[in-house]
């Protein structure tokens, strides 16, 4: 079976500080690895995905996640927040059915 | 290049009444999945179609269906609705089955009285 643990529900940053949301997974196979995000009263948007291969994975708005196996982990970074980024972003895992498993969300709040 | 379509953005029902929510996918796609998502139990998968059949199905009652055409649009029904359905209901789209949603529309804000 498939989890994932997304710890913090709520992340408050500064505007041009680091962000950094965390995301645990258990899988009893290889895992693969999303991070979403959603916009206020919008569907969720694709950041960035983790499969085979290379473990530090970029996405898009200049995100970034590392899986690290031993750590059971694949958290989110970037280095410099925008008010934009001001979000909920998910976390998720394929589970071994392909279903996709999310984590409870982390809201991100940037202040200027 | 038209995203992903979901129709109508927002309904309000009563106990007891159905509901049919419509999906049209990115032109080219022809998986669709469905997702519930609440503030108390977050997203949860219910279904996802391929090629008009049901590929994969997550712990929902049988309340909830769901049905894919020939052009790929997708959609959901839930009968007998409850309190509980109350729920953003969002769909996603890829261009095969099994493979991970990239695009996802806006959602159907279900809610019921």
């Amino acid at each position: 079976a498939q989890s994932v643990t997304q710890l913090g529900s709520h992340v408050s940053v500064s505007e041009g500080a680091l962000v950094l949301l965390r995301c645990n997974y258990s899988s009893s196979v290889p895992p693969y690895l999303f991070w979403y995000v959603q916009y206020p009263n919008q569907g969720l948007q694709l950041l960035l995905k983790y499969t085979t291969g290379a473990t530090l994975v970029k996405g898009i708005n200049g995100f970034e996640a590392e899986f690290k196996k031993s750590e059971t982990s694949f958290h989110l970074t970037k280095p410099s927040a925008h008010m934009s980024d001001a979000a909920e972003y998910f976390c998720a895992v394929r589970g071994d059915t392909d279903k996709l498993i999310f984590g409870t969300g982390t809201r991100l709040q940037v202040f200027p | 290049k038209a995203g992903v379509t979901q129709t109508p953005r927002y309904l309000i029902k009563t106990r007891g009444q159905q509901v049919t929510l419509s999906c049209s996918p990115i032109s080219g796609h022809r998986s669709v999945s469905w997702y519930q998502q609440t503030p108390g139990q977050g997203l949860q998968f219910l279904f996802e179609y391929f090629s008009e059949t049901q590929r994969n199905k997550g712990n929902f009652p049988g309340r909830f269906s769901g049905r894919q055409f020939s052009n790929s649009r997708s959609e959901m029904n839930v009968s007998t609705l409850e309190l509980g359905d109350s729920a953003l209901y969002l769909c996603a789209s890829s261009l095969s089955a099994g493979q991970q949603p990239q695009h996802f529309g806006d959602g159907t804000r279900l809610s019921i009285l």
